[in-house]
């Protein structure tokens, strides 16, 4: 099965760029998702990629993919203190019983600082 | 509409109690999901639906019982659960699951709630 990991935490300044990274080991995964967990709520999905695309770009989010490493990284520009959450990277299959069922990554808790 | 509804928002029972979660969604989507969730831990599967029928469950106790009435309707009965079972419990939904959809649709996106937090005393 998939496998997913990020590193826990993340600390950034007030406009700075951040910086996630995760590592996944199914190369069968379809679809790369980040979500976004802010305390006490659901998960709200920033933005997926497919897999046959290197990179995707969504205001101030810019999505990474190397499928050789199998790495990928969400990158968030000028940071905010409204962006301090937990963030999952997930992925996923595209067909059969597998479809929808994501592997989440352990989440790293980004934290801004004014 | 692109929301998806859970009630109750927090929810305390004692382990002889029996309750239920509930989930709705409007978006037409025809997979819906439960996941539970630890503390500062990534979401853990427990049953998907497809179709209003039972895929996937990922070997959840039998304390947990999940219920599909309609397509746009997903609950999770609970019954004699244990403390450690305190969490809080995510629906979600997607557009389809492919394996009877045959060929791909939609981009697998799940669309989440806000959680159920249970705590059993």
């Amino acid at each position: 099965g998939e496998d997913v990991e990020q590193s826990l935490f993340l600390s950034v300044r007030e406009g700075d760029s951040s910086v996630i990274n995760c590592t996944y080991t199914d190369s069968s995964s379809t679809y790369l998702y980040w979500y976004k967990q802010e305390p006490g709520a659901g998960l709200q999905l920033l933005t997926y990629i497919f897999s046959n695309m290197d990179m995707k770009q969504d205001q101030r989010l810019t999505v990474l993919l190397n499928k050789k490493d199998k790495h990928l990284s969400l990158r968030i520009a000028d940071t905010q203190t409204g962006d301090s959450a937990i963030y999952f990277c997930a992925g996923g299959a595209a067909g059969g019983t597998s479809y929808g069922k994501l592997t989440f990554g352990q989440g790293t808790i980004l934290t801004v600082h004014p | 509409d692109t929301e998806v509804t859970q009630t109750p928002k927090h929810l305390v029972m004692g382990m002889t109690n029996k309750k239920s979660l509930k989930c709705e969604q409007h978006m037409g989507h025809r997979a819906m999901y439960w996941y539970k969730q630890k503390a500062k831990k990534p979401p853990e599967l427990m049953f998907v639906y497809s179709y209003e029928k039972l895929s996937i469950n990922e070997s959840v106790p039998s304390r947990f019982s999940p219920e599909c009435p309609n397509s746009s309707l997903l609950n999770l009965h609970l019954h004699a659960l244990q403390p450690e079972d305190s969490a809080l419990y995510l629906c979600a939904s997607s557009q389809d699951t492919a394996g009877l959809a045959g060929g791909f649709l939609g981009t697998g996106e799940l669309f989440f709630g806000e959680g159920s937090r249970l705590t059993v005393l």
